[in-house]
């Protein structure tokens, strides 16, 4: 079963300058999670997408960062303008989600992103 | 709201047993993971454990879940050098959707 794909896997801009990350989820799976893991941090929800509609961007800093996910499968992650607090692994999940009940999630191997 | 708290670093000597603790809020936990990060690697998940069950084993790893405390922990036993990482609790929180909320991480040094 093919996993979680990201892409690119490193990531180098400066500062104002902007950038995009891409998503393609396990086939099948409806809800779909961006994550900025930051060195030395826990993995930090930025967005939740249930299909293509958005349960939880709670913690995305929408004045610089957008995500969409269109037709409920690919997403991808903007960053404009990039500071250099935006350094960090950001990583998308995913899970299969049949419901209320807890599912597993299946994580990508992320995109490492340097702002100088 | 919810939140994840870990202890931030552990160590131990190879051999020993290691015991990572985690503690979490909110009631509405479903499943409860432990991952494992190497350095410059990705999550990699170990183990995880159903809110209604206390214990689960799974060779030289055993999850214990105090629901009324809010506390879990991982053991590891026999610890190796190759188990030196950073290991991140995580919980799946189900109210009107379920939501993965992460601790900061507890470093395991393994040292001889």
């Amino acid at each position: 079963e093919a996993g979680v794909a990201q892409s690119p896997r490193y990531k180098i801009i400066e500062k104002r300058q902007s950038v995009a990350f891409w998503c393609n989820p396990i086939s099948g799976h409806a809800t779909l999670y961006w994550y900025q893991q930051i060195l030395g941090q826990g993995p930090k929800l930025l967005i939740q997408f249930q299909n293509n509609g958005v349960v939880d961007d709670s913690q995305l800093p929408k004045d610089r960062f957008s995500a969409e996910r269109l037709k409920g499968v690919d997403s991808t992650l903007k960053i404009q303008p990039a500071k250099l607090e935006d350094s960090a692994v950001y990583l998308c999940a995913s899970s299969l989600d049949r419901g209320r009940r807890g599912e597993k999630l299946f994580f990508g191997s992320g995109t490492q992103l340097s702002v100088l | 709201g919810e939140d994840v708290e870990q202890s931030l670093f552990l160590s131990v000597r190879e051999g020993d047993s290691s015991v990572i603790n985690c503690t979490y809020t909110d009631s509405s936990s479903t499943y409860l993971y432990w991952y494992k990060q190497e350095p410059g690697a990705g999550l990699q998940l170990l183990t995880y454990i159903f809110s209604n069950m206390d214990m689960k084993q799974d060779q030289r790893l055993t999850v214990l879940l105090n629901k009324k405390d809010k506390h879990l922990s991982l053991r590891i036993a026999d610890t190796q050098t190759g188990d030196s990482a950073i290991y991140f609790c995580a919980v799946l929180f189900s109210g009107g959707y379920n939501k993965l909320i992460f601790g900061a991480g507890t470093r395991l040094a393994v040292h001889p």
